[in-house]
């Protein structure tokens, strides 16, 4: 079965820092792979896919992520964090494809000091 | 551009009710995914349908069914509603066929349903 482990249920940062969330992969077939993020009381919005193309994706919002298959890493980076970008982030893997339903992991709640 | 929508928004039950939850997917999309998220919890997939056919199935309860309709919404039942059915319930839709790269499941608002 296909899974994802978000290291960190809370990251907290400075505002202009760097932001890293971790996600690890666990699949048996070349993944693809999601990072959603989900503001207060709100639904899930797509930041961005891998989908075996780049290695490197670029999201919305500053933010990127590398697919590293030696490591089943795909972690979530922004170079520099804005108090907007406090929220609830979930990695996830599909199981055929971007149509299938998703696998989430337990989530990583961001919070951006001033 | 049109996103899914869903509704109710807000949802309160007393225990042992029944509730019923809607979900109108993007024009042209013929997939619909539910989800239920529990507080402080990640979503969990509970089922989807594809050209009014379930395609998948995962951790939905037996007092839990859905359908999807000749028009794509889909409707989620939920009877003899428990105290730990209180969560957010999002759908998601997507096409089919990778029309493009940026294709994948586009989430609802959610509805949240709260079980007294």
């Amino acid at each position: 079965a296909q899974s994802v482990t978000q290291l960190g249920s809370h990251v907290s940062v400075s505002e202009g820092a760097l932001v890293l969330l971790r996600c690890n992969y666990s699949s048996s077939v070349p993944p693809y792979l999601f990072w959603y993020v989900q503001y207060p009381n709100q639904g899930l919005q797509l930041l961005l896919k891998y989908t075996s193309a780049a290695t490197l994706v670029k999201g919305i919002n500053g933010f990127e992520a590398e697919f590293k298959k030696s490591e089943t890493s795909f972690h979530l980076t922004k170079p520099s964090a804005h108090m907007s970008d406090a929220a609830e982030y979930f990695c996830a893997v599909s199981h055929g494809g971007s149509n299938y339903k998703l696998t989430f992991g337990k989530g990583t709640l961001l919070t951006v000091n001033p | 551009a049109a996103g899914v929508i869903q509704s109710p928004r807000h949802l309160i039950k007393e225990k042992r009710e029944t509730a019923t939850l809607k979900c109108y997917p993007i024009p042209r999309h013929d997939t619909v995914y539910w989800y239920q998220q529990g507080p402080g919890q990640d979503p969990q997939f509970l089922i989807s349908f594809y050209e009014k056919m379930q395609s998948d199935k995962g951790s939905i309860p037996d007092r839990f069914s859905a359908q999807q309709f000749s028009d794509y919404h889909s409707e989620l039942n939920m009877s003899s509603l428990e105290l730990g059915d209180s969560a957010l319930y999002f759908c998601a839709s997507s096409p089919t066929t990778l029309v493009s790269d940026t294709d994948t499941q586009y989430f609802g608002p959610g509805t949240r349903l709260t079980v007294l």
